[in-house]
């Protein structure tokens, strides 16, 4: 099994603030995803990451994936609270099956 | 184009029960797969169908089952429940084994 961590489990911060997330793994990945959850609904992907070092950037949001691909980080600049959500790493994917991280549950505070 | 459609969306059954979950994929989408999560465990796989046959399966005991019909409709089923099956039960449906997941919005099912 191909376990995914992520860290901090929980996030509470306010407003404009910034933040960074975290998802390692002892194992490689060929490519690791992104996923944001909110409250009654299924997890939505944000981002893919496949190249070791990549940086990809969607709006405020930054995604890396370090440079062994066992490892990536998600940072969000100023904050706002449509970015409450449960972020979720996931990896493996192509013909297999994800593994998904045990999650970020990030909560912006207006 | 409509989006992963689970049914119903809450459940609530009794120990020792059978449920049987429905999934639509994505119009065009071939793969459908099942996740459970819970707080605990989080995500975890259950099961891959593609073109109603099943790619890979995940660590689950052989009360959790599935099967795909011909126009790519999924039901996955749980026999004999516990009251540690109580979980959110996600859907995801995609074109190609190497594309991109897209979820459904789960049904809860809660066993009393």
């Amino acid at each position: 099994t191909q376990l995914l961590e992520q860290s901090p489990q929980f996030l509470s911060i306010q407003e404009g603030e910034n933040l960074t997330v975290y998802c390692n793994s002892s194992s490689v990945f060929s490519s690791l995803q992104w996923y944001r959850q909110e409250p009654g609904e299924g997890p939505v992907l944000l981002v893919t990451v496949v190249t070791g070092g990549e940086v990809k950037k969607l709006k405020r949001l930054t995604f890396q994936f370090g440079d062994a691909r066992k490892d990536s980080s998600l940072h969000i600049t100023a904050a706002q609270p449509g970015d409450t959500g449960l972020y979720l790493c996931a990896g493996g994917g192509g013909a297999n099956n994800l593994f998904f991280g045990t999650g970020t549950r990030l909560t912006v505070i207006p | 184009k409509a989006g992963v459609t689970q049914t119903p969306r809450y459940l609530i059954k009794t120990r020792g029960q059978q449920v049987t979950l429905s999934c639509s994929p994505i119009s065009g989408h071939r793969s459908v797969s099942w996740y459970q999560q819970t707080p605990g465990q989080g995500l975890q796989f259950l099961f891959e169908y593609f073109s109603e046959t099943q790619r890979n399966k995940g660590n689950f005991p052989g009360r959790f089952s599935g099967r795909q019909f011909s126009n790519s409709r999924s039901e996955m089923n749980v026999s004999t429940l516990e009251l540690g099956d109580s979980a959110l039960y996600l859907c995801a449906s995609r074109s190609l084994p190497d594309s991109p997941l897209h979820f459904g919005n789960g049904t809860r099912l809660t066993v009393t």
